[in-house]
């Protein structure tokens, strides 16, 4: 089956600092998704990226398909920031989980 | 609200005891998956439903398991004989539309610990 890797799998930043999260996958896929998930378990949607880039606010997103990674950044992360971010990749349907990479963003 | 929608949100069982899970997707979203997720892990997919129809199975859904759309809209995962190693959080997701990609939504997951 594919194999999603995330990196780093933590990371603490200093408020206002800026980061890049890393997610490799090891075949083609359709769909790729970024969540977050807050500390309810509520897994937020950031992006629905299967290629190209994206930018919402302080966030943004790029996948190179053909090179099978997508990168998500953060600039200016807050506490709000915090939590654990997951690349998620999908074909016929399911999606396939990465580890997470999670986030402590420090006043 | 119009998100997907789990109920309850936290159950507490016993083991041995079986337990149900309800999921209402956001209207007239015809994909319908469940998914597991364990403590310092990502979620692990479960089934998925087109429909009324269960298309898909991961090997995670051992036969104490079962899940069902009946008409289509709500759906319910139904736990048998609790084990210890079932406590996680049950995340259910939609999406919009018959095409193979697509993006799924999440609802708030029910948490499950059997004690």
């Amino acid at each position: 089956g594919i194999q999603v890797e995330q990196s780093p799998p933590d990371l603490i930043l200093q408020e206002g600092a800026n980061s890049t999260l890393r997610c490799n996958f090891s075949d083609s896929v359709n769909n790729l998704q970024w969540f977050h998930q807050n500390p309810w378990g509520q897994l937020i949607n950031l992006f629905y990226i299967p290629s190209g880039t994206k930018q919402n606010g302080r966030l943004s997103a790029t996948t190179v398909a053909t090179e099978r990674y997508s990168l998500l950044y953060i600039s200016s992360s807050q506490t709000t920031d915090s939590g654990v971010y997951f690349c998620a990749v999908g074909r016929q349907g399911k999606l396939i989980f990465g580890q997470g990479t999670e986030l402590s963003v420090k006043p | 609200d119009t998100g997907v929608s789990q109920n309850p949100r936290h159950k507490i069982t016993k083991r041995g005891q079986n337990v149900t899970f309800r999921c209402d997707p956001i209207s007239e979203h015809n994909r319908l998956y469940w998914y597991r997720q364990t403590l310092g892990q990502g979620p692990e997919f479960l089934t998925y439903f087109q429909n009324e129809a269960q298309l898909e199975k991961s090997r995670l859904l051992s036969d104490r398991f079962s899940a069902e759309r009946p008409k289509g809209s709500f759906s319910t995962l139904e736990i048998q004989r609790t084990e210890q190693g079932d406590s996680a959080m049950y995340l259910c997701a939609s999406s919009p539309s018959d095409v193979l990609s697509v993006l799924q939504f999440f609802g708030p997951g029910t948490r499950l610990t059997v004690l």
